[in-house]
């Protein structure tokens, strides 16, 4: 079975600073992973997606992150954080051929003035 | 496209009555799930689909709610009879395989 770790609940950032959001996963083989972007009273917007190749991807509004097998992480990182990126970020696990994600409990990150 | 739609935005009613929450995916993805999340439960998979199939219902809560995908492009998903307890927010989804889901902008349900 699948499943993924958010460590940290709640984060909060100085805007201009960096930032970055933890992620680990159990998964028997390769997997698909994935980070969305939850904004208050919306729904969730996939930022990025990792399925092979490259193991730093690059997505939306400026993120990235890196699958690092040997720690069963998928790091969501951004240089420089903007107000407009105060939200819940969810990491979340796939297989091939399986349709179905599995999703982490979310990281609300705080973005201070 | 205009994205997975979902209807309505809000829906509030009284305790007993009978809701149906209505999503259209984006054309051409084959699966469609059913989310609801809570504050205090986060987010929930209900029930999802593959090509207008059923595949796990495990999520559902109970037998007052039902899922039904009767075409491509179109998905119901209704509570009879609606309790306090039921109200959240519930996301409809879908995707092409594997490749990520797009979401809803979601129903938020108030049950009094």
């Amino acid at each position: 079975a699948q499943s993924v770790t958010q460590p940290d609940i709640h984060i909060t950032v100085s805007e201009g600073a960096s930032l970055e959001l933890r992620c680990n996963y159990s998964y028997g083989a390769t997997p698909y992973l994935f980070w969305y972007v939850q904004s208050p009273g919306q729904g969730l917007q996939l930022l990025l997606k990792y399925f092979s190749g490259d193991t730093l991807v690059q997505g939306i509004k400026g993120f990235e992150a890196e699958f690092k097998r040997s720690q069963s992480s998928f790091n969501l990182r951004k240089p420089s954080v903007h107000w407009s990126d105060a939200a819940e970020y969810f990491c979340a696990v796939g297989a091939t051929n399986a349709g179905k994600s599995t999703f982490g409990d979310g990281t609300t990150l705080t973005v201070k003035p | 496209d205009a994205g997975v739609i979902q209807s309505p935005r809000h829906e509030v009613t009284e305790m007993g009555q009978e809701v149906t929450l209505r999503c259209k995916p984006i054309s051409g993805h084959d699966y469609l799930f059913w989310y609801r999340q809570t504050m205090m439960r986060g987010l929930e998979l209900l029930i999802y689909f593959n090509n207008n199939v059923p595949i796990d219902d495990s999520g559902m809560p109970e037998d007052r709610f039902s899922a039904k995908m009767p075409n491509a492009s179109f998905s119901t998903l209704k509570i009879q009879p609606s309790e306090p307890r039921d109200s959240a927010v519930y996301f409809c989804a879908s995707s092409l395989n594997s490749y990520g889901y797009t979401f809803g902008s979601g129903t938020r349900l108030t049950v009094v």
